[in-house]
């Protein structure tokens, strides 16, 4: 069983919707870390959160917003997307900048 | 940044066949984990395998950091092998940056 847990685990929204997803880890790690992964393709990073501070956003579009309310947790806002964002999105935690990536099961976004 | 290559890109087996996989990276790595992410997408964690070797059942991983490339191993493979394996060095970012990965078919 994967200890970073991820919800929901699909979730299907119009362009104009406002959604979240959700993240939650309790390893005690204070790296947490959001991927988009497309179909046969890696993941690919969005941000990184160490010690619940924004540490990467690797030039990711406005429309994605990341918030990391405690150690604990990590949130990705979803607002005004386009279908070309429908993805799956894995969010990730390590005991911090250095260590072993754990991954949760992902959230399969499909954008109308 | 680092540049990952995973070879062979796609391979399909014969259930007990043994297979190697591989990764190559262009800079010297802090550390390096190889994963399987099953059908489901799930990511799950094989080896976190910086140098030497490690075996865990029917899988074992080798890392040569000074020649900068890391070999996967599956033994007998079985058809729940099926899925797409990652290998993802640390360089001096301590991101891991993920290569495209080997899509493997295990046949019955």
């Amino acid at each position: 069983d994967t200890e970073v847990t991820q919800t929901p685990k699909h979730l299907v929204m119009g362009m104009t919707n406002k959604k979240s997803l959700k993240c939650e880890q309790h390893m005690g790690h204070r790296a947490m870390y959001w991927y988009k992964q497309k179909a046969k393709k890696p993941p690919e990073l969005m941000f990184v959160y160490s010690y619940e501070k924004l540490s990467i956003n690797e030039s990711v579009p406005s429309r994605f917003s990341p918030e990391c309310p405690n150690s604990s947790l990590l949130n990705l806002h979803l607002h005004a997307l386009q279908p070309e964002d429908s993805a799956l999105y894995l969010c990730a935690s390590s005991q911090d900048w250095v260590g072993e990536l754990f991954f949760g099961e992902g959230s399969r976004l499909t954008v109308l | 940044g680092i540049q990952v290559e995973q070879s062979p890109p796609d391979l399909i087996l014969q259930e007990g066949a043994n297979s190697t996989l591989r990764c190559n990276f262009s800079d010297s790595v802090n550390n390096l984990q190889w994963f399987h992410q099953n059908p489901w997408g799930q990511l799950i964690n094989l080896f976190y395998i910086p140098s030497g070797t490690k075996q865990n059942g029917r899988l074992s991983a080798t890392t040569v950091a000074t020649e900068r490339y890391s070999l996967l191993y599956i033994s007998s493979s079985q058809t729940t092998d099926s899925g797409v394996y990652f290998c993802a060095p640390q360089g001096g970012s301590y991101i891991p940056t993920f290569g495209r990965g080997t899509s493997l078919i295990v046949h019955p």
